[in-house]
């Protein structure tokens, strides 16, 4: 069982570029999520996804687009790279509506090198 | 966003207990309390969770104050490979049933042979 996967898992970018990162799970969850984790700090929501076809904004959305086409992919656009989007990011899925929620998993993140 | 705090930094030795501390005193009564740990270089996992009763599975246990302003997260018997960054987390609902964790600095774990 595979889980959460995200690839590349290094990326270097040029001021200006663009590119997706992917995300795809493989455990049938219905919510989808993207966080960032800049040096020494916590994550911060970007994005997340309660089914296919529905995207909502996390807390640092600016920057960022998503899509949600299918139950298993979710992936991050950045459509003009800028040093301040410099940062791993994570991509998460889970599964119920349960009033405790279930929990998160992560995937083994990307990092993102903007210069 | 209700805010937990956490000391930076823990040491303990292998095999003895750990107690992570966690304040959260503008803590809603519907915000369930979650634990998550990142090892060096991989994504956040989960620990575990509770809403007022104290709660144990095969990784840790995690014990809640009365007035809930307060929790505990229990090892039992550190490992080397408990050495990690140990987030508390008051997890808030999005719309449509989506959990937002609200990630703090965290508490960084090291265990000592």
């Amino acid at each position: 069982n595979a889980g959460v996967t995200q690839t590349p898992k290094f990326r270097i970018l040029k001021i200006g570029q663009s590119m997706t990162l992917q995300c795809t799970q493989d455990m049938n969850h219905n919510y989808m999520y993207w966080y960032r984790q800049d040096p020494g700090m916590g994550l911060k929501l970007i994005y997340y996804s309660v089914g296919a076809g529905i995207t909502d904004k996390g807390e640092v959305p600016n920057g960022y687009n998503v899509s949600r086409s299918t139950t298993e992919d979710f992936p991050l656009r950045l459509e003009l790279a800028a040093p301040s989007q410099t940062s791993v990011y994570f991509c998460a899925s889970s599964y119920s509506i349960s009033g405790d929620g279930s929990p998160l998993h992560f995937g083994n993140g990307t990092r993102l090198t903007v210069t | 966003d209700a805010k937990t705090t956490q000391p930076n930094s823990m040491e303990s030795n292998e095999e003895e207990p750990v107690h992570l501390p966690c304040n959260h005193s503008t803590i809603s009564g519907t915000d369930y309390i979650h634990w998550y740990r990142q090892l060096p270089s991989q994504g956040p996992e989960y620990v575990i969770h509770g809403l007022t009763s104290n709660v144990n599975n095969r990784m840790a246990s995690l014990a809640i104050a009365e007035d809930r302003k307060s929790s505990t997260l229990i090892l039992h018997r550190a490992t080397l490979r408990d050495a990690a960054v140990y987030y508390c987390i008051l997890r808030a609902v999005l719309g449509q049933g989506a959990q937002k964790l609200v990630f703090g600095q965290g508490t960084r774990l090291t265990i000592n042979p």
